[in-house]
């Protein structure tokens, strides 16, 4: 069991260029969700998902899309880097669709920095 | 508005020592409430969570945290601390209804560092 993974670990692009984070997970989880996480201000929910073909926004979805073609995988678009995107992006997953009591289980995090 | 405050950016203890990690949240609703450790360039590990029941609540690596719903508090605890335990803890609350569905509230955050 690999649990949550994210690729890349780390990457640097210029403003306007585009890129996906990849998120896998191999627990048949149906929630899944991206954070970011900024220095003091803990983690803020961007998008998430209760299944596949199922998303929807959290608290700061602009500039960044998603889908959720398999249960497995959630990537992460960005349309048009900026440099307020530069962060540490977090991809969660947890069993229940629906529950609220469900642990959420995190991937090791990307690093990215736009230039 | 849900919130989560951890009152203390930095906790620095002497190894063997108890410690405490603060947090207090404000929700609409029943809590649930999460803690969180995340050691450098790592990602966020589960420690503990409290859902219903007892109010103390054990979770990994010896630490526990007591749920506290007339203070709002669920502060993290652990009886005797070790180097290792140096981290980023973060506490995180989820209402039991009226928001975004699975949505964690997160605190800022809490550098714990333990000294030999």
């Amino acid at each position: 069991n690999a649990g949550v993974t994210q690729t890349p670990k780390f990457q640097v692009l210029k403003t306007g260029q585009s890129m996906t984070l990849q998120c896998a997970q191999d627990m048949n989880h149906e929630y899944m969700s991206w954070y970011r996480q900024d220095p003091g201000m803990g983690l803020r929910l961007i998008h998430y998902s209760v299944g596949a073909g199922i998303t929807d926004q959290g608290e700061v979805p602009n500039g960044y899309n998603v889908s959720r073609s398999t249960t497995e995988d959630f990537p992460l678009r960005l349309l048009s880097a900026a440099p307020s995107q530069t962060s540490v992006y977090f991809c969660a997953s947890s069993y229940g669709g629906s529950s609220n009591t469900d642990t959420q289980y995190f991937g090791p995090g990307t690093r990215l920095t736009v230039l | 508005a849900q919130s989560v405050a951890q009152p203390e950016d930095q906790v620095n203890v002497a190894e063997g020592n108890p410690l405490t990690v603060k947090c207090t949240y404000s929700v609409s609703g029943n809590p649930y409430l999460f803690w969180y450790v995340q050691y450098p360039n790592r990602g966020l590990q589960f420690l503990l969570k409290y859902i219903t029941g007892d109010n103390l609540v054990k979770g990994s690596y010896g630490f526990e945290a007591e749920f506290n719903k007339s203070q709002t508090s669920f502060h993290l605890k652990k009886p005797s601390a070790l180097v290792s335990d140096s981290a980023l803890y973060f506490c995180a609350v989820r209402p039991d209804r009226g928001s975004t569905l699975g949505r964690l509230y997160f605190g800022r955050g809490t550098q714990l560092t333990v000294w030999p």
